[in-house]
């Protein structure tokens, strides 16, 4: 099984408005963290915001917030306010507990482009 | 700002030669990661490295693959004899703990096998 799915391989949104990534993940481990990263055209990744699970409240970075629902295993980021920057991929990662190796298991990305 | 590096940012080789990918992880960091994304697809993981040794690897880094840390500061991934599915981008990442920490990643390098 897939440990996270990104169900959107596309998406578009106005520049100014919000946006929502979707993420699912897939774990038995109670301590897990998951984490966002942006990948613009030049390659790079570049963090954007982690969640622990046993964090009370989504996480927020700027414009960026998490929308995190554990019982549904689902860490969807939120982009508030667009801008023709933010168009990269997009992907969510998950670390599980530390003696695994701390890899990232990550999704698949999701392309977003901001329409001027 | 500390950032990992990462050399050469992109690199052409043929089919069986041996190529040898640098990085700089940042300083006061304790644990080392290798993944790739061939083109269009998602990034996989390669092996994590802590304390001098491998701590983790997956299924794609097989017998070709090596890691090593040199010296205090480098990082490198050895690849013995390459093939034209090792073509892709190949990320460095380092992180200060084995916990939560986000890991902070290169910019990468891209090998192309022809």
């Amino acid at each position: 099984a897939q440990k996270i799915t990104q169900t959107q391989p596309g998406m578009f949104v106005q520049e100014k408005e919000a946006v929502t990534l979707d993420c699912t993940y897939d774990t038995s481990d109670q301590s897990y963290g998951l984490f966002w990263y942006k990948q613009p055209s030049s390659g790079e990744m570049i963090f954007l915001i982690y969640q622990g699970s046993y964090d009370e409240q989504n996480a927020t970075e700027g414009r960026y917030s998490l929308n995190f629902q554990k019982a549904r295993k689902s860490a969807n980021l939120v982009i508030s306010a667009s801008q023709l920057g933010d168009s990269a991929m997009y992907f969510c990662a998950m670390r599980e507990v530390p003696n695994t190796g701390n890899q990232f298991y990550f999704g698949t990305g999701t392309s977003l482009t901001v329409i001027p | 700002e500390p950032e990992v590096t990462q050399t050469p940012s992109h690199q052409v080789t043929q089919m069986g030669q041996e190529v040898i990918l640098r990085c700089v992880p940042i300083s006061n960091h304790l644990y080392f990661y290798w993944y790739r994304q061939i083109l269009g697809q998602k990034v996989e993981f390669l092996v994590s490295f802590y304390n001098n040794e491998i701590s983790e690897k997956s299924e794609i880094f097989d017998d070709q693959f090596s890691v090593e840390r040199p010296d205090g500061s480098n990082f490198t991934l050895k690849i013995r004899s390459t093939k034209l599915e090792d073509s892709a981008m190949y990320f460095c990442a380092s992180s200060v703990s084995g916990s939560y920490n986000e890991q902070f990643f290169g910019p990468g390098t891209r090998l192309t096998v022809l």
